[in-house]
């Protein structure tokens, strides 16, 4: 079964540093889809990032960049120069490819980012 | 553009009451999901839809139910409310089954059943 895994409950940053929050992802499958959304404290679910199991490059976005390390089963996201608008729940997720729930995404628990000013 | 509609955004219910939360979409997106976020944790998925009149059973569907009559409609029904579905729920939907089409959300409902 797919399983996605964020070990860091929460993480705190100096405003205009760098962060990189962990994600680490358990498939069979050799094509499969990896997410990150951000959810503020006002609750929304905002998507920031896709990554391709066959995508050569890194995908960036804007300040955000992710970290894809794909023997290690790694998806990190890279935000630079953190802004405090940037304090939020950050959720790393995976594309089921496989089974009935037709593009369902497997969610992990969430790192919870506070940038300090 | 509106995008996902989510009502009501909070709710209170008593132990053994209905509701239905409604989700309403104006994309003409075909894929539509019910996700349930309980504290310290990730989104786990209720129902889905991949179309009008085609539903199925997520990861946790026990206690709910799901019609789709239209492509911009994907209520969720909660018959006989219990404390252990307190939780903010979310619908979402998505363009295409194309791999990297993400999903699309509401803002939430935050249900309390006591």
């Amino acid at each position: 079964a797919q399983k996605i895994t964020q070990t860091q409950p929460g993480m705190f940053v100096q405003e205009k540093e760098a962060v990189t929050l962990d994600c680490t992802y358990d498939t069979s499958d050799q094509s499969y889809g990896l997410f990150w959304y951000k959810q503020p404290s006002s609750g929304e679910m905002i998507f920031l990032i896709y990554q391709g199991s066959y995508d050569e490059q890194n995908a960036t976005e804007g300040r955000y960049s992710l970290n894809f390390q794909k023997a290690r089963k790694s998806a990190n996201l890279v935000i630079s120069a953190s802004q405090l608008g940037d304090s939020a729940m950050y959720f790393c997720a995976m594309r089921e490819v496989w089974g009935g729930s037709q593009g369902n995404l497997i969610f992990g628990k969430g790192t919870k980012l506070s940038v300090k000013p | 553009n509106a995008g996902v509609t989510q009502t009501p955004k909070f709710r209170i219910l008593k132990i053994g009451q209905s509701m239905t939360l409604q989700c309403a979409q104006d994309m003409n997106h075909n894929y539509m999901y019910w996700y349930r976020q309980d504290p310290g944790m990730g989104l786990k998925l209720i129902y889905y839809s991949v179309g009008a009149g085609i539903t199925d059973k997520g990861e946790v569907p026990n206690g709910y139910n799901v019609s789709r009559s239209t492509t911009e409609d994907f209520p969720l029904r909660l018959e006989l409310a219990a404390p252990s579905q307190t939780s903010v729920y979310f619908c979402a939907s998505r363009w295409t089954e194309q791999m990297n089409s993400p999903l699309h959300f509401g803002n939430g409902t935050r249900l309390t059943v006591t």
